[in-house]
């Protein structure tokens, strides 16, 4: 089975800095997926971790350790635009397991 | 716009209807994949075609959904004798052969369904 836990809200400040935190159990592991989805929206890509360390992308960075079932998103610099749910998301051969979101509410 | 696109976006329906979606995923993309996402959870996998093949079909696919890709290009889901329970946003997501099992899925902007 497939078992994948984020928290469900987070708010922070324009300028601050979020980390979302994910945990998985899961049946198979070829890599964690990070999506962005604006309400009413289809997922975008956001990052991707296979090996243990972390992935910076300009104001993204994820971080994985395979050993604690464990990542993290960290969205630095916060905008408005940022506002969004945060999707956690597993992927097992090709298909992908994803967790609830995280709702991310940026206040001025 | 060479992204996946969906058709149509929003579907209302009454129960008992049978509905039919339309999925056109990138092009050259071999691999093409429906979920389901209800509100405040994250998408759920339906099912996966390499080119025309359907590879994988998940539990909750009951007998009542077919999917089909018969030239390995465009796909549809059909759903019959829709329930109220199947409203959802049905969304598709390709991606290419190339570079094996690390490439991203690429997302259509969904197929929002409501049965009355």
């Amino acid at each position: 089975g497939q078992n994948i836990d984020q928290p469900t809200e987070m708010t922070a400040t324009e300028g601050a800095i979020v980390q979302i935190n994910c945990t998985y159990q899961t049946s198979g592991f070829n890599g964690l997926f990070w999506y962005q989805q604006h309400a009413g929206e289809a997922p975008t890509f956001l990052s991707y971790n296979v090996l243990d360390g972390l992935e910076e992308k300009g104001r993204f960075s994820s971080f994985l350790s395979r050993s604690k079932g464990y990542s993290y998103l960290l969205l630095k610099e916060l905008q408005m635009k940022d506002s969004a749910s945060y999707l956690c998301a597993v992927r097992n051969d090709y298909k992908l397991s994803f967790g609830a979101g995280t709702t991310v509410t940026v206040r001025a | 716009d060479t992204g996946v696109s969906q058709d149509p976006r929003h579907k209302i329906t009454k129960r008992g209807q049978n509905v039919t979606f339309r999925c056109d995923p990138i092009s050259e993309h071999n691999r093409l994949y429906w979920y389901r996402q209800t509100l405040g959870q994250g998408p759920e996998f339906l099912t996966y075609f390499q080119n025309e093949a359907q590879l994988e079909k998940s539990r909750l696919l009951s007998d009542r959904f077919s999917a089909e890709r018969p030239k390995g290009s465009f796909s549809t889901l059909e759903i019959q004798r829709t329930e109220q329970g199947d409203s959802a946003m049905y969304l598709c997501a390709s991606s290419p052969r190339t570079g094996g099992i690390d490439n991203e899925q690429f997302f259509g902007p969904g197929t929002r369904l409501t049965v009355l």
